[in-house]
Formats: structure tokens, C-alpha cells, sequence
């Protein structure tokens, strides 16, 4: 089966830098998301890791170690609007057909 | 807007009946995929269609059953209700069949009384 990991909560100071992290234990896999979900509303996508290292996209950066199934999603800057939930969701190969399972999401408060 | 429909956005019903949640994909769209989000608990993968047919499958209860059309919208039913079934439920589409490229809908909350 997937197992993913990540802290059920965090908080984090208005303008400061915040990184999530996220392990996992998955077969077939083929690729790491994170999203970001407020309360009530859909999930945006943020980013896609297939390949080792670091991606970075504006304030947001995403990470991945395949051979250590680890992530880490980092925020930079943050803004009060960033306290929301992350997901971080792994593709996997399953039974022949591409599946993508979610973890339980971390829960980020951002204070003044 | 992300280009995926959901209707109803809430559905209020009682225990033991029966309801219809439909999604319309992003223009171009070729799958379909239902979650089930219960309070504070992650995004539950149901099942995928793929160009009208089944291509994977969750956790989805047998009471459960979808759908996807030939114009390529879906229907999820949900049928003999419990409590327990209130969640947010969402479709998401992509292109190809391979999970890839996701644009979720905004949802539908589904209050079982």
C-alpha cells in the first residue's frame, strides 16, 4: 500500500520561511504533488517533483529525494493568506494504471 | 475558475436516501476522478474514468456507483445514505488517463442528517 507522512500541523510568523515535509513509502512511484487547500475549497496545484532536487516557483520551492522518499514543500515570505492546508500527494503505478494518493494535509497557520 | 463543474455546491438529505453529484471536466478532459473529503481526514481517492470507461478504483463503497457520459461528464451516486457519507466530495479532471495535470472542482458538501 502508499504510506505518506507529514505534520498534522504548523505555525509559522508573517514574512518569515516555513518548510513542510512530507515522507512517503509507495511502489511504482512516479512523481510527488503539493497542493494547497483552504478551508472548504478546492486543492491548486503548487508543484510537481518527478526528478531529484529542488524546483522553485516564485515564493514556493518544492524538493524531492527519491531514494530517501522524502519532500519538503518551502515557503518563503509568508503572507497571511498562505495559512491554509498542504497536501502533498504521491503518483504511483497501480495495478497497470497511474493512481495519485493523498496524505492528510499540514495545516499552516500563519500569525502577525 | 478552474474549468471543472460541480453541482450541486451542497446537498442537504436524510439517512437512506439517494443523490446525484455531477461533474463537468475542463474543456479537452479526457478523465474524471472522484474524492471523498470527510471532516479533517485527506482527500479519499474513489475511482477514474477515462473516455467513458472505468480505469481505476478506490476506496468507494458498494453503495457508490459513477458514471462518465459520452460528452464526457460524470455522475457520482450515492446511494442508502448514512451519516457518515457527509463530506465534501470532488472531481477532478486531466487530459490523459494518467493522473497527471490535475484541476479539481470546487466541490460539493454533502450534509447527511
Amino acid at each position: 500500500g502508499q504510506n505518506i507522512d507529514q505534520p498534522t500541523e504548523m505555525t509559522a510568523t508573517e514574512g518569515a520561511i516555513v518548510q513542510i515535509n512530507c515522507t512517503y513509502q509507495t511502489s511504482g512511484f512516479n512523481g510527488l504533488f503539493w497542493y494547497q487547500q483552504h478551508a472548504g475549497e478546492a486543492p491548486t496545484f503548487l508543484s510537481y517533483n518527478v526528478l531529484d532536487g529542488l524546483e522553485e516557483k516564485g515564493r514556493f520551492s518544492s524538493f524531492l529525494s527519491r531514494s530517501k522518499g522524502y519532500s519538503y514543500l518551502l515557503l518563503k515570505e509568508l503572507q497571511m493568506k498562505d495559512s491554509a492546508s498542504y497536501l502533498c500527494a504521491v503518483r504511483h503505478n497501480s495495478g497497470g494504471y497511474q493512481k495519485v494518493t493523498f496524505g492528510t494535509g499540514t495545516k499552516l497557520q500563519v500569525i502577525p | 475558475d478552474s474549468g471543472v463543474t460541480q453541482t450541486p455546491k451542497h446537498l442537504i438529505t436524510a439517512t437512506g436516501q439517494r443523490v446525484t453529484l455531477r461533474c463537468s471536466p475542463r474543456s479537452g478532459d479526457l478523465s474524471v476522478y472522484w474524492y471523498q473529503q470527510s471532516l479533517d481526514q485527506g482527500l479519499q481517492f474513489l475511482i477514474q474514468y477515462y473516455n467513458g470507461e472505468e480505469r481505476a478504483k478506490g476506496n468507494i463503497l458498494e453503495r457508490f456507483s459513477a458514471q462518465q457520459f459520452p460528452d464526457l461528464h460524470s455522475e457520482l451516486n450515492l446511494s442508502s445514505l448514512e451519516l457518515g457519507d457527509s463530506a465534501l466530495y470532488f472531481c477532478a479532471s486531466s487530459p490523459g488517463q494518467g493522473s497527471y495535470g490535475y484541476t479539481f472542482g470546487s466541490g460539493t458538501r454533502l450534509t447527511v442528517v
